[in-house]
């Protein structure tokens, strides 16, 4: 396995268009999670995923965006009508869960750098 | 809620001297705390973290950060500096010991002159 995998790297789309990012997380990994960041920012938590489950989302997570993840394998993002404050990077990352390990760590993908024009 | 802060959002040091990255946490809760790296174009790497065993912790890299509640921070040192190390760095807060939802400081970016 090669960690966490997302698709496409960089998006250029323009305002109002609909766009959709993948990830793969690690493949045993049952939680996912997706994170915004913005230019000189640290990341800031969406949404996360228990198995298929959507356990949480974020006051950021307007009704413009949709999360996913149907089978508790892959997730996808999907932000509708984006705006020029959308642009971002978008990550996301995975972990193994037990509900009671304290020696979890999250895997982070390498990111989908949105830039809405 | 918890968060961090992070002082000085840009460091500077040279190559072989020591690096000291600053995070001080709130939170209302026994916090876990996280340091992450993030090279340009990539994601984040973690380094090491915090959950509530030993109070100074070791990390990849020839990092390390020690859990001073009385400071509530979180500082991460390095003995010497390496190119290698120039990098954003990010510490992290989860109040919970498991992998959930992490609030990021606002990063440091690590300049490593020669």
């Amino acid at each position: 396995d090669t960690g966490v995998s997302q698709d496409p790297r960089h998006k250029i789309t323009k305002r109002g268009q609909n766009v959709t990012f993948r990830c793969d997380p690690i493949s045993e990994h049952n939680r996912l999670y997706w994170y915004r960041q913005t230019l000189g920012q640290g990341p800031e938590f969406l949404t996360y995923f228990q198995n298929e489950a959507q356990l949480e989302k974020s006051r950021l997570l307007s009704d413009r965006f949709s999360a996913e993840r149907p089978k508790g394998s892959f997730s996808t993002l999907e932000i509708q009508r984006t705006e020029q404050g959308d642009s971002a990077m978008y990550l996301c990352a995975s972990s193994f869960d037990r509900g009671t390990s304290m020696n979890t760590e999250a895997f982070f993908g390498q990111g989908t750098r949105l830039t809405v024009v | 809620a918890q968060s961090v802060t992070q002082l000085g959002s840009h460091v500077s040091v040279s190559e072989g001297a020591l690096v000291l990255l600053r995070c001080n946490y709130s939170s209302s809760v026994p916090p876990y705390l996280f340091w992450y790296v993030q090279y340009p174009n990539q994601g984040l790497q973690l380094l090491l973290k915090y959950t509530s065993a030993a109070t100074l912790v070791k990390g990849i890299n020839g990092f390390e950060a020690e859990f001073k509640k009385s400071e509530t921070s979180f500082h991460l040192t390095k003995p010497s500096a390496h190119m290698s190390d120039a990098a954003e760095y990010f510490c992290a807060v989860s109040i919970s010991g498991t992998a959930s939802k992490l609030t990021f400081g606002t990063g440091t970016r690590l300049q490593v002159t020669l």
